[in-house]
């Protein structure tokens, strides 16, 4: 079955840095969306990727869909503390579901 | 807005036991879905509902049943709590399958000894 693997699993960085999760599927997707979710809470809804080669920002953030649609990235420039989570990726193979990536726990050294 | 409302938040069960955990939307999606999170495995979809009347099973069924009688509540039966099933429950849903977000209850807790 489909398969979304992120990296990587944990990233420490110091308040400043930039900072980059990586997605990757066994197929290819049709849409792919970004969550994050601080400690002890819910997975929150950042952003959904449709077209090949897109890439959406968002204040600090910025998305990209890859060029066969089979991964995607997530980068932070100037890490604040109120980044700090673990950030999933979702890809939807053109089923009904989206298959969740493990996630990339973000730590945030002031 | 309530969103989405799961309860309980808290659950501790005995091996064996059985119970429901509730999820309640009041957006009019139509689309409702159960993951259970555990450590370093991400959220494991358990089963969905592209509407009332229309349940189907995600990858990991095995244990829990669901049913979707009407728009807004989704429950997930556990039938026969085992220590495998100890892990954190999100209910989901968005307005449709395709191209929307998902919006997910604040999660339940569930340990079973």
């Amino acid at each position: 079955g489909q398969q979304v693997m992120q990296i990587p699993q944990y990233q420490h960085v110091q308040e400043g840095e930039d900072f980059t999760t990586y997605c990757n599927s066994s197929t290819t997707l049709s849409n792919i969306q970004w969550y994050k979710q601080r400690p002890g809470g819910h997975p929150v809804f950042l952003i959904q990727l449709v077209k090949s080669g897109e890439v959406k920002k968002q204040k600090r953030l910025t998305f990209q869909f890859g060029e066969a649609k089979k991964n995607s990235s997530l980068h932070i420039t100037a890490t604040q503390t109120t980044d700090v989570g673990t950030y999933f990726c979702a890809g939807d193979n053109y089923g009904q579901n989206f298959v969740f990536g493990p996630g990339t726990r973000l730590s945030v050294l002031p | 807005n309530a969103g989405v409302t799961q309860t309980p938040k808290f659950q501790v069960l005995k091996t064996g036991q059985s119970m429901t955990l509730q999820c309640a939307q009041d957006m009019n999606h139509e689309y409702m879905s159960w993951y259970r999170q555990d450590p370093g495995m991400g959220l494991r979809l358990i089963h969905y509902s592209v509407g009332a009347g229309i349940t189907d099973q995600g990858e990991v069924p095995n244990g829990y049943n669901v049913s979707r009688s009407t728009t807004e509540d989704f429950p997930l039966r556990l039938l026969s709590a085992a220590p495998s099933q100890t892990s954190v429950y999100f209910c989901a849903s968005s307005l449709s399958y395709l191209n929307t977000e998902a919006f997910f209850g604040q999660g339940t807790r569930l340990t079973v000894v």
